[in-house]
């Protein structure tokens, strides 16, 4: 099994809509939890860090948490042509390694 | 002013040889990584550096060999490149307060091994 799994895409949405990426871990234990934006040739960038349940909200962008269920969801509100990227989601034991999942490519149709 | 900085950013080299990729970090940060992101965009840690020390060694093969000659610098020097090493490599930095902790990329190195 997989440490960190994304839904697969590539995910498609038009402009203005909300683009829903998730993200389950395996490990129980973990206790940090990211969202990365790799726009393409580029390095990782990140957008978002959470850390307890529930959710956390920065701009057009909201973490959602639930670590009873392992699971991690990124929603881009109002998603913009210049949110098309690849959005990582990454997950931290607090053992210096940073496990990244494969990745969810998504498109915003102008 | 950048952050996290690696050269060069473009490699392309033979099969066979040995190469060298530098990684300098002016963040101030304790904690050091190489990150190595095939074909498929999976992005996989090699290597982690705490203040100097090697803390992470992932399943790398023994020609890749990291060296933090400090706390702002990691080189990665490989030895007798494989096809299968063409890739981008990314250097990272983070430092952890209290629990939390967010890593910062470098623009990655584009090896390419003829």
């Amino acid at each position: 099994q997989k440490e960190v799994e994304q839904n697969s895409g590539p995910l498609s949405v038009p402009e203005g809509a909300i683009a829903s990426l998730n993200c389950t871990y395996s490990d129980r234990v973990s206790q940090s939890f990211f969202w990365y934006r790799q726009y393409s040739g580029k390095s990782p960038e990140l957008i978002m860090s959470i850390y307890s349940n529930g959710d956390k909200e920065d701009g057009r962008f909201t973490a959602q948490l639930n670590k009873a269920s392992q699971y991690v969801s990124l929603l881009i509100r109002d998603s913009q042509p210049s949110d098309s990227a690849t959005y990582l989601c990454a997950v931290n034991n607090n053992d210096y390694k940073l496990s990244f999942g494969a990745g969810t490519t998504v498109t915003v149709r102008a | 002013d950048t952050a996290v900085s690696q050269t060069p950013k473009y490699l392309v080299t033979q099969m066979g040889n040995d190469k060298s990729i530098k990684c300098e970090q002016n963040l101030g940060h304790d904690t050091m990584y190489w990150y190595k992101q095939d074909s498929k965009k999976f992005l996989k840690i090699m290597f982690s550096y705490n203040n100097k020390e090697l803390i992470i060694n992932e399943t790398v093969p023994n020609r890749f060999s990291p060296k933090s000659p400090d706390k702002a610098h990691l080189n990665l020097h490989i030895n007798s490149l494989e096809l299968g090493d063409s890739a981008v490599y990314f250097c990272a930095s983070s430092q952890v307060e209290l629990t939390q902790e967010t890593q910062y990329f470098g623009p990655g190195t584009r090896l390419l091994v003829l």
